[in-house]
């Protein structure tokens, strides 16, 4: 079936530290979106990218679709202790209305 | 306005019991979308409405969960004879439409514990 790899798992950073992460599919996916959950709530939705190669900003968070239509990426810049919790990329494969999500980033900001 | 709501946010049942969760969709969204969240873990498909097809059910996991919509909006996700790996976080997500733009935004989630 459809896969859709998201790493890194976890990662602790500075606070002020920019941030990456990224995920990958095993097929072509025609919208990219990408939530952060906290704990107790839903997840939210931060931005979504429907184009190869868009690139997309919410405040501080970049979003990248990739050329290959395969991947996207998610940046987080000057990171700040409110930017914890966990970071999903839900993908939707072309011919398909369901979406995959990523297993989620948990991001933990050190201040 | 009003996002997506779900009640009761949290549900405690004994095992073998039934249990209904609720699901109110964003005014105006026709799709609707099930999901189950277990710890730590990502988001499991359950099953999907979109206006007045028929509902793609291919995620439930076994013939104890149903979900039906009623008159295009609210949802109910039912589970019977619940088990213990029936404990999880269920979550609604609505969205305008079926393709693009197609943003699925998510209700708090139920947290359900089944002893």
């Amino acid at each position: 079936g459809q896969q859709l790899n998201q790493s890194p798992q976890s990662m602790f950073i500075q606070e002020g530290e920019d941030v990456s992460m990224n995920c990958t599919s095993s097929s072509i996916f025609n919208t990219w979106l990408w939530y952060k959950q906290d704990p107790g709530e839903g997840p939210v939705l931060l931005i979504a990218l429907y184009k190869a190669g868009e690139l997309t900003s919410n405040g501080r968070l970049t979003a990248q679709f990739g050329i290959t239509r395969k991947d996207s990426f998610l940046n987080i810049s000057a990171s700040i202790p409110s930017d914890v919790g966990i970071y999903f990329c839900a993908g939707r494969p072309t011919g398909t209305y369901k979406y995959i999500f990523g297993t989620g980033t948990r991001l933990k900001v050190l201040a | 306005g009003a996002g997506v709501s779900q009640s009761p946010s949290n549900k405690v049942t004994e095992k073998g019991k039934d249990v209904e969760l609720r699901c109110d969709p964003i005014s105006g969204h026709t799709a609707l979308y099930w999901y189950r969240q277990s710890l730590g873990q990502g988001l499991e498909f359950l099953i999907y409405f979109q206006g007045n097809s028929a509902p793609d059910k291919s995620g439930l996991p076994s013939d104890r969960f149903s979900a039906e919509r009623t008159g295009g909006s609210v949802s109910t996700l039912t589970i019977q004879r619940t088990q213990q790996e029936d404990s999880a976080v269920y979550l609604c997500a609505s969205s305008l439409a079926s393709g693009p733009p197609d943003e699925q935004y998510f209700g708090p989630g139920t947290r359900l514990t089944v002893t």
